[in-house]
């Protein structure tokens, strides 16, 4: 399995808090994602990196912030929890570049907002 | 941006038939298809990959179509086996930085 290690794996917190979820890789990606996944949704993309300190956003990044201040960390933040953002979030790191353009996700993270 | 939409939501088979999930995409510029399989409680991962400068490429039971004209592509998984049961995801990467995924299809392989 690709080193992409998410913390925490599951957590629970109430509306209006702030939360953090941490995307860790061992494999020097260039790239690292995050997308949520909901019933009927599929997977949706919320922001990306392309580099340390280099991010954009995705399909659905409002309510969201990220930072990456190294290579190996991309954290995403709720400003202020909503129900809304009940939902699993898996990150994925890839390096888009000629034969290694496969990405890998991690085991996700179970985020319930009450 | 791109947009990808998949069907069936939802497919049954019975063991040894084959199954057949489409995809279609918006953007003409997209150029890298793969497709991820996510077994329950875990994160996707991915079953096989076509680029859009191939039309068709197989991996044992697996195989991938592309049409770039129609601006769709399709997986195919002959002699299905009850481990083949799974969601299945499709995806095209958009201006060549993120993967935009369809919404999942449901597999199940009764025996």
């Amino acid at each position: 399995d690709a080193g992409i290690t998410q913390s925490p794996r599951h957590k629970v917190t109430e509306t209006g808090t702030p939360v953090t979820l941490r995307c860790h890789q061992t494999e020097n990606h260039r790239y690292m994602y995050w997308y949520r996944q909901d019933p009927g949704h599929g997977l949706r993309l919320i922001h990306y990196s392309y580099g340390v300190k280099d991010t954009d956003k995705g399909e659905v990044s409002d309510g969201y912030s990220v930072s990456r201040s190294k290579t190996e960390d991309f954290l995403l933040t709720l400003e202020s929890a909503t129900s809304s953002q009940t939902s699993v979030y898996f990150c994925a790191i890839s390096e888009l570049g000629g034969q290694r353009t496969e990405a890998f996700f991690g085991q996700g993270t179970r985020l319930t907002v009450v | 941006g791109e947009n990808v939409e998949q069907h069936p939501s939802t497919l049954s088979v019975q063991e040894g038939d084959s199954a057949v999930i489409k995809c279609t995409y918006s953007d003409s510029a997209s150029n890298y298809f793969p497709w991820y399989k996510q077994e329950l409680g875990k994160g996707p991962q991915l079953i096989i990959d076509i680029r859009s400068n191939v039309g068709e490429k197989k991996d044992q039971r697996i195989a991938v179509t592309l049409n770039k004209t129609a601006k769709h592509f399709s997986l195919h998984i002959t002699e299905t086996q009850p481990e083949d049961s799974a969601v299945y995801f499709c995806a095209a990467l958009q201006a060549g930085t993120a993967l935009i995924f369809g919404k999942g299809t449901t597999l199940s392989v009764s025996s």
